[in-house]
């Protein structure tokens, strides 16, 4: 199986620069995904990282270590319309073929002004 | 192509009752999954699809549940005999084989009274 965590709920300042971590267990580990969710409405794909090092994409980067199963977000420049919860979610090869995604709790980001 | 599409958006029903959601995917994408979400957590993996053959069910399931994809186009999940506890957001998503994100379908909001 899969343990994935990350924090709960973060508060960071508009113009700042906040990073959301992820540690996660696996075998079989095969690649890492950030989704962004706003309240109410439907994850959307962010990021994904498969190799060690760090992904960057406009204002998000996102950072894997699969070593120390360890990955974080990385969000600059905040913005109030970043408020959202950030989800971690690894892949896993299994047998058959099928790569099952996991999703962690999600860390819900509050940016106040 | 407008992306993911969920019907209905929102379902309110007596417990007891049978429910049927339908999802269609993104026309080039073979590969659809169901997940189900609850309030502050992140979305459960119930079932995917591999063109219409339904290659993995989660363990989480129980026998009220059924998933079809005929044709390898549209996808259906209905619920027997809801519970309250089936209360939760399901979520469609798809994407291609050896693709790396999934695309959302804004979701189903089920309510059992």
């Amino acid at each position: 199986g899969q343990n994935i965590d990350q924090p709960t709920e973060m508060t960071a300042t508009e113009g700042a620069i906040v990073q959301i971590n992820c540690t996660y267990q696996t075998s079989g580990f095969n690649g890492l995904f950030w989704y962004q969710q706003h309240a109410g409405e439907a994850p959307t794909f962010l990021s994904y990282n498969v190799l060690d090092g760090l992904e960057e994409k406009g204002r998000f980067s996102s950072f894997l270590s699969r070593s120390k199963g360890y990955s974080y977000l990385l969000l600059k420049e905040l913005q109030m319309k970043d408020s959202a919860s950030y989800l971690c979610a690894v892949r896993d090869s299994r047998s058959g073929g099928y790569q099952k995604v996991t999703f962690g709790t999600g860390t819900k980001l509050q940016v106040i002004p | 192509d407008t992306g993911v599409s969920q019907n209905p958006r929102h379902k309110i029903t007596k417990r007891g009752q049978n429910v049927t959601f339908r999802c269609d995917p993104i026309s080039e994408h073979n590969r659809l999954y169901w997940y189900r979400q609850t309030l502050g957590q992140g979305p459960e993996f119930l079932t995917y699809f591999q063109n219409e053959a339904q290659l993995e069910k989660s363990r989480l399931l129980s026998d009220r549940f059924s998933a079809e994809r005929p044709k390898g186009s549209f996808s259906t999940l209905e619920i027997q005999r809801t519970e309250q506890g089936d209360s939760a957001m399901y979520l469609c998503a798809s994407s291609f084989q050896g693709g790396y994100g999934y695309t959302f379908g804004s979701g189903t909001r089920l309510t059992v009274v």
